[in-house]
């Protein structure tokens, strides 16, 4: 399995507080994105980085932001956590050489906002 | 944008193949399509990529026809063991992917 960790795996947290989600690889992969899961939604895509400092919005950035400050980090925050982000969170890498398009995912992080 | 249909959950008895069928009418000609199989409090597991045409490997096959706006999934003699979620994913590297809702499938005893 890729070197993908999340932490942490799970965490419950107030309405209104700010919570961030680390995804460490030990990869060197380029990509690397963070999806959340929900039931009768499958997985939807928040925000991906192709680099160091790159970064760009997927389907449901609203309320999450990022940031990677090094190749094998890519962290996730909740500016003010709400209930509707209760979920469960996945990391994933991607780019690595000869192997580019798939993605591998962490454990996932289970996120309760109460 | 290339989203993704499938079927909502497919049944089939051990040992028969099972084929399950992505739609991705908007597939963009850099776009890859790969296949995943989640387990319950799992993170998603890539089975099978292909760009056209076949690809095979110890586990899986993969069916792309000429004008890629589909692909299937096709699992030689299943067992309990294959029951998951399947997705397919369509997606160039680097950019937007829509993962869908995926097939449910159980496999019968």
């Amino acid at each position: 399995d890729a070197g993908i960790t999340q932490s942490p795996r799970h965490k419950v947290t107030e309405t209104g507080t700010p919570v961030t989600l680390r995804c460490h690889q030990t990869e060197n992969h380029r990509y690397m994105y963070w999806y959340r899961q929900d039931p009768g939604h499958g997985l939807r895509l928040i925000h991906y980085s192709y680099g160091v400092k790159d970064t760009d919005k997927g389907e449901v950035s609203d309320g999450y932001s990022v940031s990677r400050s090094k190749t094998e980090d890519f962290l996730l925050t909740l500016e003010s956590a709400t209930s509707s982000q209760t979920s469960v969170y996945f990391c994933a890498i991607s780019g690595g050489s000869g192997d580019g398009e798939t993605q591998y995912f962490g454990p996932g992080t289970r996120l309760l906002v109460l | 944008l290339a989203k993704t249909t499938q079927p909502i959950s497919m049944d089939s008895y051990e040992g028969q193949e099972v084929n399950i069928t992505c739609s991705h009418n908007n597939i963009a000609t850099n776009d890859y399509i790969t296949w995943y199989q989640q387990f319950p409090s799992q993170g998603p597991r890539f089975i099978i990529q292909g760009y056209k045409t076949k690809v095979t490997n110890e586990v899986a096959s993969l069916f792309i026809p000429a004008d890629r706006k589909s692909s299937t999934l096709s699992l030689p003699r299943v067992s309990l063991s294959d029951t998951a979620v399947y997705y397919c994913l369509v997606g160039d590297t680097g950019n937007q992917f829509y993962f869908g809702t995926g097939t449910s499938l159980t496999v019968i005893p």
